[in-house]
């Protein structure tokens, strides 16, 4: 069956760095693999989409890489700031979305 | 952009008793709703999909005579959790595709605030 697995379940690094958030699934080939952002107690929030044949999208100050051959997703957060802390799913494409444990990023000052 | 609104927020029921959640699509029509259910710590893992005029589908494992679904309008859509249980506690979240009208280019879904329901 398909299964995603993000590998950290918290993250915590200190304001300014780059945080790098990973995505790996199994079993499966998505035509493409989103990221959101929740808050606690909060629904999801969209922030990117990459296709399979895309291998890096930006948006201000992130970056998400696609390698479907790892089968793998990177979401990077560059000069992290305090109010980028919260849990950031990704999420596969399929019949619905299937969505992963999500990492929570803890960026301190 | 799209904005989808979830109610109650909050809601606390004894056991055995039914409760419902509304799902709007404030500013579009979906003809498709899904529903999801978060544990603490654990990810959103799809109950149905909802689809306007017709019968939910339902996953795997989730019981549809307990999780009723209706989705009567272009707009709205309901899961009523009957005869709840302390187990039924959760987070209950449903989200809409904008993809239809032309509210989004790609896949993205639009999450409503979710409904945190405690079954005492």
């Amino acid at each position: 069956s398909q299964k995603i697995e993000q590998n950290s379940e918290a993250l915590n690094i200190q304001e300014g760095k780059t945080a790098t958030l990973t995505c790996n699934y199994t079993n499966y080939s998505p035509a493409y693999l989103q990221w959101y952002r929740q808050d606690p107690g909060r629904g999801p929030v969209f922030l990117l989409l990459i296709r399979e044949n895309e291998k890096e999208k930006r948006k201000e100050r992130l970056k998400v890489t696609f390698d479907t051959t790892l089968k793998q997703s990177l979401f990077h957060i560059t000069a992290s700031q305090p109010a980028d802390s919260a849990t950031y799913l990704c999420a596969l494409e399929g019949t619905a979305l299937i969505f992963g444990k999500g990492t929570t990023l803890s960026v301190s000052s | 952009g799209a904005v989808v609104s979830q109610h109650p927020s909050r809601v606390i029921c004894k056991s055995g008793t039914s409760v419902k959640i509304e799902c709007r699509s404030l500013d579009f029509q979906a003809t498709t709703m899904f529903w999801y259910r978060q544990f603490p710590k654990q990810s959103l893992m799809l109950m149905a999909t909802s689809n306007e005029g017709s019968k939910a589908t339902y996953e795997q494992g989730v019981e549809k005579d307990k999780f009723l679904i209706n989705h009567a309008s272009l707009t709205l859509s309901t899961l009523t959790v009957t005869s709840a249980h302390p187990e039924d506690s959760s987070f209950y979240i449903c989200s809409a595709s904008a993809f239809e009208v032309g509210l989004q280019a790609d896949g993205e879904l639009f999450f409503g605030e979710g409904s945190r329901l405690t079954v005492l």
